[in-house]
């Protein structure tokens, strides 16, 4: 098993550019989210899907959209990316909204 | 508001000097307190997680502890390999996780 996945795992954008992060897991769970990581800071939840088909903002969801795919895939997106939003962004997944997450690899993003 | 702070923010330990990393919350009704260990570049690795006050976990060196006020991750004997930033999170019923800073702990062979 992968566990959770991201793509890419480092990306380059100039302020105003669009990108899509990806993220698939494969352990059948029904939660997803995204977070950012920033230095000194703890992970803040951007979105989450508590299950397929349903998705609600986190604590810092501006400039931000989401797309539940599937039961696997939960796809975060810039549309006019910002130098505030250069930071490390981290995929997670739980068998429900309730349980322990586990937590993808990170894709390091850079807004010039 | 739900919060969770870490304490210290780094620490540094000789190999074999045992110590304690501390977790305090004011979740509201918490139902669960995780700990996630998180190595540079990557993405952070669950733990444990406790459910109610007087509860233990223990995987090989770590042991972590909850009291109603907080959470305490006891590293007996740590060696190098256990360096690493450790993150705690609170969490409540229908609510989202909440995580503090974490600890970043350095063990000096």
């Amino acid at each position: 098993n992968a566990g959770v996945t991201q793509t890419p795992k480092f990306q380059v954008l100039k302020t105003g550019q669009s990108m899509t992060l990806q993220c698939a897991q494969d352990m059948n769970h029904n939660s997803m989210y995204w977070y950012r990581q920033d230095p000194g800071m703890g992970l803040r939840l951007i979105y989450y899907s508590a299950s397929e088909g349903t998705t609600d903002k986190g604590e810092v969801p501006n400039g931000y959209n989401v797309s539940r795919l599937n039961k696997r895939e939960f796809s975060l997106r810039l549309e006019s990316a910002a130098p505030s939003q250069t930071s490390v962004y981290f995929c997670a997944s739980s068998e429900w909204r309730d349980n322990e997450q586990f937590f993808g690899p990170g894709t390091r993003l850079t807004v010039l | 508001e739900d919060q969770v702070t870490q304490s210290p923010e780094a620490l540094r330990l000789q190999e074999g000097e045992s110590s304690s990393l501390n977790c305090s919350y004011t979740v509201s009704g918490l139902r669960g307190l995780f700990w996630y260990r998180q190595d540079p570049g990557k993405g952070p690795e669950f733990l444990f997680t406790l459910y109610s006050a007087g509860e233990e976990k223990e995987k090989e060196r770590l042991k972590a502890t909850l009291t109603k006020k907080e959470s305490f991750l006891h590293i007996t004997a740590p060696k190098p390999e256990d360096s690493a930033t450790y993150l705690c999170a609170g969490h409540s019923y229908g609510q989202n996780f909440v995580f503090g800073p974490g600890t970043r702990l350095s063990v000096l062979p």
